[in-house]
C-alpha cells in the first residue's frame, strides 16, 4: 500500500519571498510523483511530475520539485511567489493505486 | 476540446432522495475516476474504471454506485442521500499506463449538500 504525507497543512508566506511545500510517501514499489494545485472553486490542475530522470523536475508557473528516493520525500518550492499563488496544493503518489496527500494550504500575503 | 466536464456544478438534495452526477472526457481516456474532497481528508477515491463496462470500487465506495456504458462517460449513482455524503465531488480521467497515461485530468467539481 502506499500513502502521502504532507507536513504542513498551511502555509503562509509573503509576497516575493521563497516557499517550500514538503510531501514524503511510503511506498514498497516503483512510484511516480506528481504536484497538483486547486485554486478556489476549481478542479485539480497538475503542476509538474516526476517519472524517471533527473531528479529536479520544473513545472508550470515556476515551480520545481526534487525527488529524493533515499528520503522518499518530493518537495516542491518557488523562489519568489506571487499573490495568485494563493491555493491549495496536493502532493500525489501512483504505484499500484493513485493516493493523494491531504494538501497545503498556501495563503500568499501581500 | 472540453476535457474533463461534469453535471451538475451544484446540488442539494433532502435525505433519501436519489441523483445522479454525470462525468464526461473528450479525450479518449481509458480510465475514469469518482473522487470526493472534505476538508483536511484531501480526495478519496470512491470508485474507478479502467474501460467501458468495468467498474471497481475504491477506498469509500459505500452509498454510491458507477456505471460506465460509454467509454466517454462515467455516472456516479447516490440511491439514496445521506448528510454525510455533503461533499464536493471531483471525476477525473487518464490514459492507461501502458499508453504512458500516469496523471489525470480533472472536471471542475460537483458541490453537492444533503439536508
Amino acid at each position: 500500500a502506499q500513502s502521502v504525507t504532507q507536513l504542513d497543512s498551511q502555509v503562509p508566506v509573503f509576497e516575493e519571498a521563497p516557499v517550500e511545500l514538503r510531501c514524503n510517501y511510503s511506498s514498497s514499489v516503483s512510484v511516480y510523483l506528481f504536484w497538483y494545485v486547486q485554486y478556489p472553486n476549481q478542479g485539480l490542475q497538475l503542476l509538474l511530475k516526476y517519472l524517471s530522470g533527473s531528479t529536479l523536475v520544473k513545472g508550470i508557473n515556476g515551480f520545481e520539485a526534487e525527488f529524493n528516493k533515499s528520503q522518499t520525500s518530493f518537495h516542491l518550492r518557488k523562489p519568489s511567489v506571487h499573490i495568485s499563488d494563493t491555493a491549495e496544493y496536493f502532493c500525489a503518489v501512483r504505484g499500484q493505486n493513485f493516493v493523494f496527500g491531504p494538501g497545503t494550504r498556501l495563503s500568499v500575503l501581500p | 476540446n472540453a476535457g474533463v466536464t461534469q453535471t451538475p456544478k451544484f446540488r442539494v438534495l433532502k435525505t433519501g432522495q436519489s441523483m445522479t452526477l454525470l462525468c464526461a472526457q473528450d479525450m479518449n481516456h481509458e480510465y475514469m475516476y469518482w473522487y470526493r474532497q472534505d476538508p483536511g481528508m484531501g480526495l478519496r477515491l470512491i470508485h474507478y474504471s479502467v474501460g467501458e463496462g468495468t467498474t471497481a470500487k475504491g477506498e469509500v465506495p459505500d452509498g454510491y454506485n458507477v456505471s460506465r456504458l460509454k467509454k466517454q462517460n462515467f455516472l456516479l449513482g447516490l440511491e439514496s442521500a445521506a448528510p454525510s455524503q455533503t461533499s464536493v465531488y471531483f471525476c477525473a480521467s487518464s490514459y492507461n499506463a501502458r499508453q504512458g497515461g500516469h496523471e489525470q485530468y480533472f472536471g471542475p467539481g460537483t458541490r453537492l449538500t444533503v439536508t
